[in-house]
């Protein structure tokens, strides 16, 4: 696809539930991240992968919040037990090379509300 | 502590105004400083990119300008549009050390921009 896509756009979950997040990054791009966006705020880092390697998970908020990249292309980010605080959209960010230095091409978002 | 504060936190212009939106920061040390547009229900799109040696950068009617001794930038919308509506987010990047310095891209709240016809 031309851009990165996420899914689904929407998704509301009763407190306690499992969700699950998908990110389809641009085609090539070797780095993916995650962010959570509160409303009126900045997005804030969650974690970082580069190809298949988790290399960053310091702004995880919680042994709750799981993602992986199997493959190195398609990342999901998974939530357990979710609770309220958890309300937020969760962006997904890829880069051709190195994060620093390269530019971020941002999905659309996932907003998710708990209930 | 690494840190991006932005100024206003929201602004309301008149269609074919001006407007400087202003960015100020502490991260350490600098490596690049980049102006993202997000819309409202949509991803951040990134406007421009500026590294330590840059002072100015154009695209279109933005231009952003950076100064690396005060650790200031700014946005200038030139000719606003009702399109320019939207949130400003001001982004610093840390030169880390190997691989993880991913935590040291630190993204600013914005500053809200509408524009009125």
């Amino acid at each position: 696809g031309a851009g990165v896509s996420q899914s689904p756009r929407y998704k509301v979950a009763k407190r306690g539930q499992d969700v699950a997040l998908r990110c389809d990054p641009i085609s090539g791009h070797v780095s993916l991240f995650w962010y959570q966006q509160a409303l009126g705020q900045g997005p804030e880092f969650l974690t970082y992968f580069q190809n298949e390697a988790q290399l960053d998970k310091s702004g995880l908020p919680s042994d709750r919040f799981f993602a992986e990249r199997p493959e190195g292309s398609v990342s999901t980010l998974k939530i357990q037990r979710t609770q309220q605080e958890d309300s937020a959209v969760y962006l997904c960010a890829s880069s051709l090379a190195d994060r620093g230095s390269d530019t971020q091409y941002f999905g659309p978002g996932t907003r998710l509300t708990v209930l | 502590k690494n840190q991006v504060e932005q100024s206003p936190q929201s602004l309301i212009i008149l269609e074919g105004k001006n407007c400087t939106l202003q960015c100020n920061y502490t991260v350490s040390p600098f490596s690049n400083l980049r102006w993202y547009k997000q819309d409202t229900g949509r991803g951040p799109v990134s406007l421009t990119i500026m590294t330590f040696s840059e002072n100015t950068k154009s695209n279109g009617r933005y231009t952003a300008t950076l100064d690396a001794d005060t650790k200031q930038s700014s946005l200038h919308i030139t000719a606003s549009q009702l399109s320019d509506s939207a949130s400003y987010i001001c982004v610093v990047s840390a030169r880390g050390r190997g691989y993880s310095s991913a935590s040291k891209i630190i993204f600013g709240s914005g500053t809200r921009l509408s524009i009125r016809p």
